[in-house]
């Protein structure tokens, strides 16, 4: 079994869907990365969380330590929000990626 | 502030051949952390560097290896190059002894013939 774990793994969306992408790992972390990766391989951090809940601009990204779970979420979304995302915990200071959710949103 | 930068940006080798890739970490990060990414799976951990050392490693053989200097720059080489080893290759950079946000570079896309 994977330690990090993804869901769903694809996801097609119109333009203005509210997209919820969720993560549950099975290791003790410090902290977790939501990161987004575009085709040709550039990774964005998008959040560093490591309790409750953070927002920026249309993305929001929660996380429950004591279930090992986290979400993202990205409310009227938009095509240029089309790219994998990747949830990455951190373990001893190195982090440890899920294999991503592949997004399309299409206009 | 470039951000992390890497180089190069893509490299074709022969199998048995040696490489090393660069990388540059954001101004004001002290910590490199290597990732290797075969297509269509997650980054794999390779191995972290702070104050020039190695303090991190993942599940890879020693043919994988690092460096880091007093700039906080980094170079990952590989020797004996294997097909399997084609992948993009992604440095991340970090503050505070990799506890701070990571950030990514584009990363050196990796062909082994």
């Amino acid at each position: 079994k994977n330690e990090v774990e993804q869901s769903p793994q694809n996801l097609t969306a119109q333009e203005g869907e509210f997209i919820t992408i969720n993560c549950s790992y099975s290791v003790g972390i410090s902290a977790l990365h939501w990161l987004q990766q575009h085709p040709g391989g550039g990774i964005v951090s998008l959040f560093m969380l490591s309790s409750g809940k953070k927002k920026h601009g249309r993305l929001i990204a929660t996380i429950n330590i004591q279930e090992k779970h986290s979400s993202l979420h990205i409310t009227a979304s938009h095509p240029r929000d089309s790219a994998v995302y990747i949830c990455a915990p951190r373990n001893t200071d190195k982090l440890i990626f899920g294999t991503g959710t592949r997004l399309q949103v299409f206009p | 502030d470039a951000g992390v930068t890497q180089s190069p940006t893509h490299l074709i080798k022969t199998r048995g051949q040696q490489v090393t890739l660069r990388c540059s970490p954001k101004s004001g990060h002290d910590t490199v952390s290597w990732y290797q990414q075969a297509l269509g799976q997650g980054p794999q951990f390779i191995f972290q560097y702070y104050e020039e050392e190695e303090r991190q490693r993942g599940n890879f053989p020693d043919r994988f290896s690092g460096h880091q200097f007093p700039n906080y720059s980094s170079e990952l080489n590989v020797n004996a190059l294997l097909l399997g080893d084609s992948a993009l290759y992604l440095c991340a950079s970090s503050p505070f002894t990799g506890r701070g946000v990571a950030f990514f570079g584009q990363g050196t896309r990796l062909t082994v013939v």
